[in-house]
């Protein structure tokens, strides 16, 4: 079974400063770890994952995250916040083992990013 | 490339009548994922298939909710007959068995 919160439904930054989203993943199997970013009136869009090897995961438009298996977290950070990264951010996992569980995606809850001039 | 297709992206119907969505997954991948987006729930998997056959679908709210694959091409969603508390934004997504899913754009669907 599996289950991911994220601690903070909105967060308010300012333009220029650092982003930082939590997410905290329950996984009875080692995890794939994913954050995708969904944009007013859109789909969801990848930015990043983590499946395996290196734990800090680099991806689009700066952003980037840390697995850190013994706090069970894949939190999400930006050095700077800009205006175009006003959305809501979603953290994911799945199982990373074969079966028929394979591919399934389990949500957080979500959290909006609202970044001021 | 052209990434998952969804249509319509907009549907407004009444309550009994019955709705069906569809959705183009991206060329070569063999999993497709339908999701529901609601308010309260947030982000529900209802239905996936790998290769054109359901693998689970312990998502699907009811009986009223039915998913088909035909083809590596095309998928359905139908809800009949629909009701105002199916009203969401269902999107479709898709992968290949390195596992990432990618999004359609969603269906926005209002039931009066």
């Amino acid at each position: 079974a599996q289950s991911v919160t994220q601690l903070g439904s909105h967060v308010s930054v300012s333009e220029g400063a650092l982003v930082l989203l939590r997410c905290n993943y329950s996984s009875s199997v080692p995890p794939y770890l994913f954050w995708y970013v969904q944009y007013p009136n859109q789909g969801l869009q990848l930015l990043l994952k983590y499946t395996t090897g290196a734990t800090l995961v680099k991806g689009i438009n700066g952003f980037e995250a840390e697995f850190k298996k013994s706090e069970t977290s894949f939190h999400l950070t930006k050095p700077s916040a800009h205006m175009s990264d006003a959305a809501e951010y979603f953290c994911a996992v799945s199982p990373n083992a074969g079966g028929t569980s394979y591919g399934k995606l389990t949500f957080g809850q979500g959290t909006i990013l609202t970044v001021h001039p | 490339d052209a990434g998952v297709i969804q249509s319509p992206r907009h549907e407004v119907t009444e309550m009994g009548q019955e709705v069906t969505l569809r959705c183009k997954p991206i060329s070569g991948h063999n999993s497709l994922f339908w999701y529901r987006q609601t308010m309260m729930r947030g982000l529900e998997l209802l239905i996936y298939f790998n290769n054109n056959v359901p693998i689970d679908d312990s998502g699907m709210p009811e009986d009223r909710f039915s998913a088909k694959m035909p083809n590596a091409s095309f998928s359905t969603l139908k809800i009949q007959p629909s009701e105002p508390r199916d009203s969401a934004v269902y999107f479709c997504a898709s992968s290949s068995s390195a596992g990432t899913q990618y999004f359609g754009p969603g269906t926005r669907l209002l039931v009066l």
